[in-house]
């Protein structure tokens, strides 16, 4: 079975600093979908990145970037120039299952605190 | 175009009784999926259905159980309610697509609350 471990169970980061939150993953599959999600208190889960097993490049969505290390098995959220409302938990997720299929399995997540 | 919507958003029941969720996918959507997250166990899979088909399930005991209609809008039943099954329940939506080499991401609503007293 699939794995997802976030070992951070919460940080404290200064606004407009960088602030990487970490990810390893364990999987026999050689094709997998890692994805990050927000979750603000107000409890939807809010969709930030994905990284495919065969993307060869390191995804980036505006200020977040994932640092995809596959042979160490690690999909560590980068998140640039931290904003007040970047404060959340975040949760690293792996699609599980055949093609079609939709199960995420979570991580334990990491709440975030941006201090002004 | 109109995101995940969950139905209702807080609920109190109390032990024994059973209830009953709604969720509304995105327009097109085929498949919607549901989790139970809660303080001690996080986030995990209850199951799944596409085209009004369970295509995948969790491991809960046989109380949670769900359908799909032909709107594929879906339901979550769990009886006998219990203590424990306190939680947020989120459902989300994806279009049906080969995901492998692409992402067919997963979109959430905002979450029923269920309190069990």
């Amino acid at each position: 079975a699939q794995k997802i471990t976030q070992t951070q169970p919460g940080m404290f980061v200064q606004e407009k600093e960088a602030v990487t939150l970490d990810c390893t993953y364990d999987t026999s599959d050689q094709s997998y979908g890692l994805f990050w999600y927000k979750q603000p208190s107000s409890g939807e889960m809010i969709f930030l990145i994905y990284q495919g097993s065969y993307d060869e490049q390191n995804a980036t969505e505006g200020r977040y970037s994932l640092n995809f290390q596959k042979a160490r098995k690690s999909a560590n959220l980068v998140i640039s120039a931290s904003q007040l409302g970047d404060s959340a938990m975040y949760f690293c997720a792996m699609r599980e299952g055949p093609q079609g299929a939709q199960k995420l399995v979570f991580g334990q997540g990491t709440r975030l605190t941006i201090n002004p | 175009k109109a995101g995940v919507t969950q139905t209702p958003r807080y609920l109190i029941k109390t032990r024994g009784q059973q209830v009953t969720l709604s969720c509304s996918p995105i327009s097109g959507h085929r498949s919607v999926s549901w989790y139970q997250q809660t303080p001690g166990q996080g986030l995990q899979f209850l199951f799944e259905y596409f085209s009004e088909t369970q295509r995948n399930k969790g491991n809960f005991p046989g109380r949670f159980s769900g359908r799909q209609f032909s709107n594929s809008r879906s339901e979550m039943n769990v009886s006998t309610l219990e203590l424990g099954d306190s939680a947020l329940y989120l459902c989300a939506s994806s279009p049906q697509g080969n995901w492998i080499r692409g992402n067919t991401e997963a979109f959430f609503g905002q979450g029923t609350r269920l309190t069990v007293v």
